[in-house]
């Protein structure tokens, strides 16, 4: 079974550049999630989609960034304009029910590692 | 404030030297206690969910308990190759699908 696919796996780009990045979870998985790592520190919810709808975007600065689901599968995440603290890694994750309930189990990408210059 | 505290940092074991990490939490109404493994450069790769207080979950040599306060993860007889970063998340209440992550302990376990 093939796993989360996330592109890039790497980018560098100067502050206040914009960037993307791409998402293809687990085929059948309804819900879909974006975190951001940050050196040292553990992975923090950016945005949940459940189908194509937002269920929890609470955490998602959403002057700079913004994220959708197109037709309910693959997913972009964007950035603009990029700050020196956005340097971090993007995971973007899947499960086929939601965290917390019995099929909740969350399936992680390798990541896009972002670097502001 | 829901929260994850992990301790310690960072652990050195010798091959053979059994130990355990821990994982304290304050989410309300934990809906379940996950448990990840994270080597660098990679994201993080399930191992357990824990879904109430007493249950246990066991994988090779690693074991996950779960109280009402925190959980364990119990490593028996280490080999070299389970050095990684080992991260807690716990979901509940009203925000149920959102995962609060610990910082991780960092193991390492040398021949």
């Amino acid at each position: 079974e093939a796993g989360v696919a996330q592109s890039p796996r790497y980018k560098i780009i100067e502050k206040r550049q914009s960037v993307a990045f791409w998402c293809n979870p687990i085929s059948g998985h309804a819900t879909l999630y974006w975190y951001q790592q940050i050196l040292g520190q553990g992975p923090k919810l950016l945005i949940q989609f459940q189908n194509n709808g937002v269920v929890d975007d609470s955490q998602l600065p959403k002057d700079r960034f913004s994220a959708e689901r197109l037709k309910g599968v693959d997913s972009t995440l964007k950035i603009q304009p990029a700050k020196l603290e956005d340097s971090a890694v993007y995971l973007c994750a899947s499960s086929l029910g939601v965290a917390g309930a019995n099929t909740g189990e969350l399936f992680f990408g390798e990541g896009s590692r972002l670097t502001v210059l | 404030e829901d929260q994850v505290t992990q301790s310690p940092e960072a652990l050195r074991l010798q091959e053979g030297e059994s130990s355990s990490l821990n994982c304290s939490y304050t989410v309300s109404g934990l809906r379940g206690l996950f448990w990840y493994r994270q080597d660098p450069g990679k994201g993080p790769e399930f191992l357990f969910t824990l879904y109430s207080a007493g249950e246990e979950k066991e994988k090779e040599r690693l074991k996950a308990t779960l109280t009402k306060k925190e959980s364990f993860l119990h490593i028996t007889a280490p080999k070299p190759e389970d050095s990684a970063t080992y991260l807690c998340a716990g979901t509940g209440g009203s925000t149920l699908g959102r995962l609060y992550f610990g910082r991780g302990t960092q193991l390492t376990v040398w021949p």
